[in-house]
């Protein structure tokens, strides 16, 4: 079936600097995306998501940027800090026949951010 | 207010053996959804119920089955247990359920999840 998948399995970066994740999907039919992060021993924590009617959102130090031509999603961390580094996941939500959309979730495989101090 | 809250944390279990999973939501929602996460990989979907009723469901065994309770508390029950069903299950609580109309559905938010080890 289709899913969401990750360019970069790894990326490390220095204490300050600005990060980029990025994530490609393939299902057209999806209308909703999340940015979560997960810490070892934890579940995945929300980020930041966006609508397909979107292209672009901002939260804290944090932006979601969302390029429907080309499927690709970005999370964009600003001023990176050691208390970043974690694995990030994208994730892709798509109405199902009917309108209707219920709770499935589809994960990519994760990009593992290291900051370094 | 209290997150989602998941038990037990860690379990271990011998093939064959049934295993149950619990999880509250966070206050107030009403919808659950649960979570296969195998090492180095992502989240899978298994099930979701709102309502006390089955919404939605993975690409999993029969051997995977899970219920929902009047306060919303849930549970995912694993029989005949497998080596590879050896994985950490995530539950996430959302306040509703999916709405027409293309509407987007709620935030969905993960509890800490319940690390099985099958041996």
């Amino acid at each position: 079936g289709e899913s969401v998948g990750l360019h970069l399995p790894t990326l490390s970066v220095q204490e300050g600097d600005n990060s980029i994740i990025n994530c490609a999907y393939s299902n057209s039919a999806s209308d909703y995306f999340i940015w979560y992060k997960q810490e070892s021993g934890k579940g995945p924590q929300f980020i930041i998501d966006i609508r397909s009617n979107m292209d672009k959102r901002q939260g804290q130090r944090v932006t979601v940027l969302l390029n429907k031509t080309v499927k690709h999603l970005s999370l964009q961390i600003a001023a990176t800090q050691p208390g970043d580094s974690a694995v990030y996941f994208c994730a892709e939500k798509f109405l199902q026949a009917g309108g209707t959309s219920y709770g499935k979730l589809t994960f990519g495989q994760g990009t593992i951010l290291t900051v370094h101090p | 207010d209290a997150g989602v809250t998941q038990s037990p944390t860690h379990l271990i279990k011998t093939r064959g053996q049934q295993v149950t999973l619990r999880c509250s939501p966070i206050s107030g929602h009403k919808s659950v959804s649960w979570y296969q996460q195998v090492l180095g990989q992502g989240p899978q979907f298994i099930f979701q119920y709102y309502e006390k009723e089955e919404r939605g469901r993975g690409n999993f065994p029969d051997r995977f089955s899970a219920r929902q309770f009047p306060n919303y508390s849930s549970e995912l029950n694993v029989n005949a247990l497998l080596l590879g069903d050896s994985a950490l299950y995530l539950c996430a609580s959302s306040p509703r359920f999916g709405l027409a109309g293309g509407k987007v559905t709620d935030t969905q938010y993960f509890g800490p999840g319940t690390r099985l080890t099958v041996l």
